[in-house]
């Protein structure tokens, strides 16, 4: 995940927006993806979206893509306990094979 | 709809010794990929499999090799186990080359 960069923390309050950010280096990449990983848990998709676009909304999710600066970021809207978890940031490269390449994860701490 | 399975939840292992893990990709999905996390770190690529052909494989040495079977589920092998192999293992599967879902993962810890 050294090509994808992302911060460790993050920390908000309830109710509050969360906006979580991360840059890539790669101009190819096709898609770009977050991923919400719970303690002891596997992966889950949030949402994803395609290089041509330059947002996506799907209910408190709003993803924000800027090809010019290759930074992508994932806003929380009203940010619940059930948000706290650890967010990856992953792209797809048109020559990679399908692999995806991963940020390590940003967390996302809730205060009261 | 059962979700992506894998099995076994955790295993510990000695050194040196040899692991199979297991994976049950979404009903209708042909494509099964398996990655690395170590802990504090995001997945590393391992290998994708899509219609029992190898499509990819990620920087891993020849210790690690995977196979899938006829119905798509996919076994991930490792040989000659060290302890830098300790990690989480996640396999993921999809219909869409551009959506992947992931399974709970099998921790592995070698001892």
């Amino acid at each position: 995940g050294e090509d994808v960069e992302q911060s460790l923390f993050l920390s908000v309050r309830e109710g509050d927006s969360s906006v979580i950010n991360c840059t890539y280096t790669d101009s190819s990449s096709t898609y770009l993806y977050w991923y919400k990983q719970e303690p002891g848990a596997g992966l889950q998709l949030l949402t994803y979206i395609f290089s041509n676009m330059d947002m996506k909304q799907d209910q408190r999710l709003t993803v924000l893509l800027n090809k010019k600066d290759k930074h992508l970021s994932l806003r929380i809207a009203d940010t619940q306990t059930g948000d706290s978890a650890i967010y990856f940031c992953a792209e797809r490269r048109m020559d990679s094979n399908y692999q995806l390449i991963w940020g390590a994860g940003t967390k996302l701490i809730i205060k009261p | 709809d059962a979700g992506v399975t894998q099995s076994p939840t955790h295993l510990i292992k000695t050194r040196g010794q040899h692991v199979t893990l297991r994976c049950s990709p979404i009903s209708g999905h042909k494509s099964v990929s398996w990655y690395q996390q170590v802990l504090g770190q995001g997945p590393q690529f391992i290998f994708q499999y899509y219609e029992k052909e190898e499509r990819g494989r990620g920087n891993f040495p020849d210790r690690f090799s995977a196979r899938q079977f006829p119905n798509y589920s996919s076994e991930l092998n490792v040989n000659a186990l060290l302890l830098g192999d300790s990690a989480l293992y996640l396999c993921a599967s999809s219909f869409q080359v551009y959506e992947q879902y992931f399974g709970p993962g099998t921790r592995l810890t070698v001892t």
